[in-house]
């Protein structure tokens, strides 16, 4: 089955930029989501079809999607996006129409 | 407002059954695929089954694949997980959240129901 690849942790300063990587073989060719998800809290979606921002998510959130590494890029940086970050992506032309999950990056502002 | 609100979930032993309950308004649920979303204490996110608007197709996670059947009832808004032979890896948050087939992403989620499964 499809595989996507998160580093575990990624720490930033505030007012910096943040870029969150998830490698996946020709991850380029499929569409990717991110999701964030703060402490006890339900995940909220971010970022659609690469690089779409739903309503209400701020302009500082942007992602791109090329070769086997798709990116969220958080910029400005504030202590309110530490959060924990995950990508999807949705096998549509398979039997079993699997969704794949990254394992999540934990986003710590310094 | 769009809202999902998640029950049923508790305390189990293995080998036990479950039947989680999602309770939707604020949007015409029966236009929409629906999906039951997992996480594990201290864990990622699992998906574990989607069922098309009239429940003509389901697919699910391997691993839940003859224990979990994923259903719902347009007339009352309402999307069930029924979950038998239980495991201590079930044991998990679950979540459930409208899926955009235009593009396969999740929008909006409940808040989620706890699992426990321990003797």
């Amino acid at each position: 089955s499809y595989v996507l690849t998160q580093p575990p942790s990624v720490s930033v300063a505030p007012g910096k930029t943040a870029r969150i990587t998830c490698g996946g073989n020709n991850i380029g060719s499929k569409s990717v989501h991110w999701y964030q998800q703060k402490p006890g809290q339900a995940p909220v979606l971010v970022i659609y079809y690469d690089s779409d921002r739903p309503s209400g998510i701020p302009e500082r959130f942007s992602g791109s999607n090329s070769g086997n590494t798709a990116t969220l890029t958080i910029s400005r940086v504030e202590a309110g996006d530490e959060a924990d970050y995950y990508c999807q992506v949705w096998d549509s032309s398979s039997d079993h129409r699997d969704v794949v999950f990254g394992g999540g990056t934990k986003l710590t502002v310094l | 407002e769009v809202q999902l609100v998640e029950s049923g979930g508790g305390l189990v032993q293995p080998g036990g059954s479950l039947r989680l309950s999602c309770a939707a308004s604020g949007f015409t649920f029966s236009s929409y695929w629906m999906s039951w979303v997992r996480q594990a204490p201290g864990k990622g996110l699992e998906w574990v089954a989607n069922i098309k608007q009239d429940g003509s197709e389901k697919y699910y996670v391997d691993s839940v694949k003859g224990r979990f059947t994923i259903s719902r009832d347009n007339a009352k808004n309402s999307l069930y997980l029924q979950m038998n032979s239980l495991r201590a890896e079930d044991t998990a948050v679950y979540y459930c959240a409208v899926m955009v087939t235009s593009g396969g992403w999740f929008d909006p989620w409940g808040q989620g129901t706890l699992v426990t499964v321990s003797s």
